[in-house]
């Protein structure tokens, strides 16, 4: 079955420090990858998407890498700061169904 | 423009009740979906609308089940609740082509069943 981890339940990274989440996936193909950030009492916010075709996609302090050979995304926060704590969900979209979720990575960044 | 607006933001129900939940997408989205959130299951597909047809259903038992109405504004319903529908209940509207925009989420309905 389709199977979609985020490795690391929570994150502790010191502020100015590159934060870097990992997502890995499992008998699926998304057209798409796509992070989301997520605060508490709050519903997810669209970040990045990356497409099965693209291998590196940036905006501001944000970096997503998609590797379809190994079944993994890399997302990077670089420069961090506290602002930047909150949940990350990767998720992956078939272009054509519903996007599936993975639980989320908790970031946060130590002043 | 306006976000995707969820009403009521929180709702107690008690074992045994129904609850409708209703969610307004974003001006010129005909697609929604809804999500139901947990601290251990994290978010779990429900259903997905699109001028008013379903066109994709999670893994959920008969007593979930939703509607979209031409103006594109969606609702779902729960019968017999049962404790374990306690969870943050997410409504998420797109275009059907998503492209580079992903889904927009609003900010969820709590429901507690006690």
């Amino acid at each position: 079955s389709q199977k979609i981890e985020q490795n690391s339940e929570a994150l502790n990274i010191q502020e100015g420090k590159t934060a870097t989440l990992t997502c890995n996936y499992t008998n699926y193909s998304p057209a798409y990858l796509q992070w989301y950030r997520q605060d508490p009492g709050r519903g997810p916010v669209f970040l990045l998407l990356i497409r099965e075709n693209e291998k590196e996609k940036r905006k501001e302090r944000l970096k997503v890498t998609f590797d379809t050979t190994l079944k993994q995304s890399l997302f990077h926060i670089t420069a961090s700061q506290p602002a930047d704590s909150a949940t990350y969900l990767c998720a992956l979209d078939p272009g054509n169904d519903k996007i599936i979720f993975g639980k989320g990575t908790r970031l946060h960044i130590l002043p | 423009k306006a976000g995707v607006t969820q009403t009521p933001r929180y709702l107690i129900k008690t074992r045994g009740q129904q609850v409708t939940l209703s969610c307004s997408p974003i001006s010129g989205h005909r697609s929604v979906s809804w999500y139901q959130q947990t601290p251990g299951q994290g978010l779990q597909f429900l259903f997905e609308y699109f001028s008013e047809t379903q066109r994709n259903k999670g893994n959920f038992p008969g007593r979930f089940s939703g509607r979209q109405f031409s103006n594109s504004r969606s609702e779902m319903n729960v019968s017999t609740l049962e404790l374990g529908d306690s969870a943050l209940y997410l409504c998420a509207s797109s275009l059907l082509d998503r492209g580079n925009y992903g889904y927009t989420f609003g900010s969820g309905t709590r429901l507690t069943v006690v």
